[in-house]
């Protein structure tokens, strides 16, 4: 398709665990969000990719939390030893750059990948 | 401390008459607004942004308007339709100061009634 995927749509894990979670941009889009939406919030900013390096990563909530986009198109965002309060739906994004031609800035979302974590 | 606050949770207006859906923001450095659209099981779609140059932006049924001296905006749909029936998001972002990143509000429910 031409939107933002993610996978896994859905994963439930034991408190404790290693997750992954992976997102593949619009093709050509340079810029590359995580979001984090919890129940009853909005979208909370997480990290953000300009090509391969990571231009903002002042969303994290500490260091079990960690992203790569090595080739600057599919990102993984890793979560360690997870916590029940993990548990919220992980939202990717992916734009272009404004001087690439964007007029808008808006951000293109997938569909999330919901996290449950037990 | 929310740097921008969507009040109403929820808000329920009749098909054919005008949506207001009202966004405050605490952050003077924001200078970029924009505002989506999300339905359930789906990611946030844009629905429109105005700059902090401008006071209006409109696009179809949808207007924007921004009031700088107050930090408040609001998003006005009309004729507000069935399929309008979603939960609206107010965002915003200090572009100037080199930040691409969104801060939302917490969203408001819009239901609008056949």
């Amino acid at each position: 398709g031409a939107g933002v995927s993610q996978t896994p749509s859905n994963k439930v894990t034991e408190k404790g665990k290693y997750v992954e979670l992976r997102c593949d941009p619009i093709s050509g889009h340079t810029a590359l969000y995580w979001y984090r939406q919890s129940l009853g919030q909005g979208p909370e900013f997480l990290i953000y990719f300009q090509g391969t390096g990571a231009a903002d990563d002042s969303g994290l909530p500490n260091d079990r939390f960690f992203a790569v986009r090595p080739e600057g198109s599919v990102s993984t965002l890793k979560i360690q030893r997870t916590e029940r309060g993990d548990s919220a739906v992980y939202l990717c994004a992916s734009s272009l750059f404004p001087g690439q031609g964007a007029t808008t800035g808006e951000l293109f979302f997938g569909e999330g990948s919901r996290l449950t974590v037990l | 401390d929310q740097q921008v606050k969507q009040n109403s949770p929820s808000l329920s207006v009749q098909e054919g008459r005008i949506s207001i859906l009202n966004c405050d923001y605490t952050n003077s450095m924001f200078d970029y607004f924009l505002w989506y659209k999300k339905y359930p099981a789906e990611g946030p779609t844009f629905l429109i942004s105005i700059s902090s140059i401008k006071d209006k932006n409109e696009d179809g049924r949808f207007t924007v308007f921004l009031n700088k001296s107050a930090k408040h905006l609001s998003l006005h749909i009309v004729p507000s339709q069935p399929g309008d029936s979603a939960v609206y998001f107010c965002a915003a972002s200090a572009r100037q100061g080199g930040s691409e990143k969104l801060v939302f509000g917490k969203g408001t429910k819009l239901t609008v009634n056949p």
